[in-house]
């Protein structure tokens, strides 16, 4: 059974500072890795997608990939307060993503306070 | 690019009623779309995979005979929850495979009475 895991929060962190979320996975042979934001009663959002080991920016956000820890992480700089949501993270098995479901964590409730 | 809708956006039905829930790639082809479910303050969980013009398969603990999932063309799956009963009343989710990753509809909203 895959699991993920995430701090389910919520992470409080005031506007203009760095929002670190972390996740962790179970599947050492999970190989596409993907952060997802979703607002409550909305459907998930694609944020980031990381396939190897290393950092992997995209304007305020950088995803973070460690296989060896099996640990992945979302970094978001210059938080707003637009940025409050459940950050969900999503992992699969094969590489590329997409071809099998993922498997999602409990997300974690972040809070931007202005 | 890569946008899935689902329809109906909400639904609200008698206990023992079926409900048939579409989603739908718009601008590309998908061979394979995702169903998952999503109870509140609860992560998304993958209820089925549905492969075009074949058998969808289901994840461990979901009864295929009671959410019954058609893929009959390559932008078109549907989730027909059948014999509703308010413990499954949820979010329904549904996905579309693209070239990266899935590609989310908008969700359906499901309240049984």
């Amino acid at each position: 059974q895959k699991e993920v895991e995430q701090n389910s929060g919520p992470l409080s962190v005031p506007e203009g500072a760095i929002a670190s979320l972390n996740c962790t996975y179970s599947d050492r042979g999970s190989q596409s890795f993907f952060w997802y934001r979703q607002y409550s009663g909305k459907s998930p959002e694609l944020i980031m997608s990381i396939y190897s080991n290393g950092d992997k920016e995209d304007g305020r956000f950088t995803a973070q990939l460690n296989k060896a820890s099996q640990y992945v992480s979302l970094l978001i700089r210059d938080s707003q307060p637009s940025d409050s949501a459940t950050y969900l993270c999503a992992v699969n098995d094969l590489s590329g993503g997409g071809a099998d479901g993922l498997t999602f964590g409990k997300g974690t409730h972040l809070i931007i306070q202005p | 690019g890569a946008v899935v809708s689902q329809h109906p956006s909400r639904v609200i039905c008698k206990s023992g009623t079926s409900v048939k829930i579409e989603c739908r790639s718009l601008d590309f082809q998908a061979t394979t779309m995702f169903w998952y479910r999503q109870f509140p303050k609860q992560s998304l969980m993958l209820m089925a995979t549905s492969n075009e013009g074949s058998k969808a398969t289901y994840e461990q603990g979901v009864e295929k005979d009671k959410f019954l999932i058609n893929h009959a063309s390559l932008t078109l799956s549907t989730l027909t929850v059948t014999s509703a009963h308010p413990e499954d009343s949820s979010f329904y989710i549904c996905s579309a495979r693209g070239w990266e990753t899935q590609y989310f509809g908008p969700g359906t909203r499901l309240l049984v009475l």
